[in-house]
């Protein structure tokens, strides 16, 4: 049973700086996942952010970047907005299937 | 502009099957893939499958193996994903989304979300 992990919380300052990880236990996190990062908002839909470890949707916000960073996906937030506050989800590919991760609940504090 | 529109909520009992239907707008629906997941009440999303709209080849979780069928109406640009034996932990929001991005076609845009509800 293949198993995501992610940070269960993480608070920021407004303004700040802040990186979610991603991790397999399978063993590092390689392109080769192509590591994807979603925001849910309570009672939305997620909306897709990042694909492929770094590529951003045409409405991602310039403010959230992607990588690999020690072994593990990284979603990276500079210059925090209070619209910001959400759960982010990662999901990594396994050869045809995909997982996500258990989630981080950013708070914007 | 894309669209997944999702059938409304229902409500089942224990033993029961579903079926959720997602209908397609603003792309060539066989081009891209449709991807399900679900989530449950408080809980973290789950993928469940996807189905290559354009030849109908499947791939499911290992977690829903033998209790999910995907499937898809390329007249209607319509995908469907019907879950069998329906006990009361399978109560979650069920989103289709397209799979259209890089290489390994990743979830873009979601659906609204359906509510299933598994109660006797």
């Amino acid at each position: 049973q293949t198993v995501v992990t992610q940070e269960p919380s993480l608070t920021v300052s407004p303004g700040g700086t802040v990186t979610l990880t991603c991790a397999s236990s399978t063993g590092a996190v390689t392109s080769g996942f192509y590591p994807n990062w979603f925001q849910q908002k309570p009672g939305q839909a997620p909306r897709a952010l990042i694909y492929s470890t770094s590529n951003k949707h045409s409405w991602t916000p310039a403010r959230f970047s992607g990588s690999l960073l020690g072994g593990k996906g990284a979603l990276t937030l500079s210059g925090v907005q209070p619209e910001d506050e959400a759960e982010y989800y990662c999901l990594l590919y396994y050869g045809g299937a995909w997982v996500f991760g258990g989630g981080t609940k950013l708070t914007v504090l | 502009q894309v669209q997944l529109v999702q059938s409304g909520a229902e409500l089942k009992k224990p033993g029961a099957s579903v079926k959720v239907s997602c209908k397609a707008s603003g792309y060539t629906f066989t081009t891209y893939t449709i991807h399900w997941v679900r989530q449950a009440p408080g809980q973290r999303l789950e993928w469940m499958g996807w189905i290559n709209a354009g030849n109908g080849n499947t791939k499911y979780s290992q977690n829903f193996q033998g209790r999910v069928t995907i499937t898809r109406d390329t007249s209607a640009s319509t995908a469907y994903m019907e879950l069998s034996s329906l006990r009361s932990e399978d109560t979650a929001v069920y989103y289709c989304a397209r799979g259209g991005v890089g290489v390994v076609s990743a979830p873009d845009y979601w659906g609204q979300g359906t509510l299933v509800t598994v109660s006797s």
